[in-house]
């Protein structure tokens, strides 16, 4: 049974430049959550989607956009790049409901410069 | 406004002593309280959660931890450590009006020495 797997590992672009990272779900797995975590911090929550809708959102600028699939596949787009979008980019499945474990992709690192 | 808090940036143990990794919580209504550990380069791996009944939550790879609500604290424990228990540790919270949103503490570097 395959985990939650994302594309690619390791991304560099420069400030200005847009990028989109891929997240597959674990089997099972209806809802999709990606996360930022910055050097040395906890994951921060960026948004979330189910039945192919952005159904919750941190507080993160429209910059950030994403998008769900028939399969559950998600997108995660950052445009206009700024240095202080270098990090590791998580994304997190769920089946929906109240209390469900997320489970956490190996992530994306994106390094800006 | 809910939070995580783990108070220790590092913790420090030898190998074969027990170990606590420490978080204290503020949140709005009942609490739904999560374990991870990361390893470096690596994503969250999910380890334990405390949502209701028992206060004392076992999870994977031996690790346990106390929820306690009257210090409003979730301190992950284990009996006996091991060097590949070496890695960061997060605890985190479910939000309360945004119910799959986590909110994660700053983390727990655990050093275990052999």
């Amino acid at each position: 049974d395959a985990g939650v797997t994302q594309s690619p590992t390791h991304l560099i672009k420069t400030r200005g430049q847009q990028v989109t990272l891929r997240c597959s779900p674990k089997s099972g797995h209806d809802t999709v959550s990606w996360y930022q975590q910055a050097l040395g911090q906890g994951p921060q929550f960026i948004f979330q989607y189910y039945e192919e809708e952005e159904r919750q959102r941190g507080n993160f600028p429209d910059r950030f956009s994403g998008h769900q699939f028939p399969n559950y596949s998600s997108e995660l787009n950052v445009n206009a790049l700024l240095l202080g979008d270098s990090a590791l980019y998580l994304c997190a499945s769920c089946t929906r409901g109240q209390g469900e474990t997320q489970y956490f992709g190996p992530g994306t690192r994106l390094l800006v410069l | 406004a809910q939070s995580v808090a783990q108070p220790e940036d590092q913790v420090n143990v030898a190998e074969g002593n027990p170990l606590t990794v420490k978080c204290t919580y503020s949140v709005s209504g009942n609490p739904y309280l999560f374990w991870y550990v990361q390893y470096p380069n690596r994503g969250l791996q999910f380890l334990l959660k405390y949502i209701t009944g028992d206060n004392l939550v076992k999870g994977s790879y031996g690790f346990e931890a106390e929820f306690n609500k009257s210090q409003t604290s979730f301190h992950l424990k284990k009996p006996s450590a091991l060097v590949s228990d070496s890695a960061l540790y997060f605890c985190a919270v479910r939000d309360a009006y945004n119910t799959d949103k986590l909110i994660f503490g700053t983390g727990t570097r655990l050093q275990v020495f052999p």
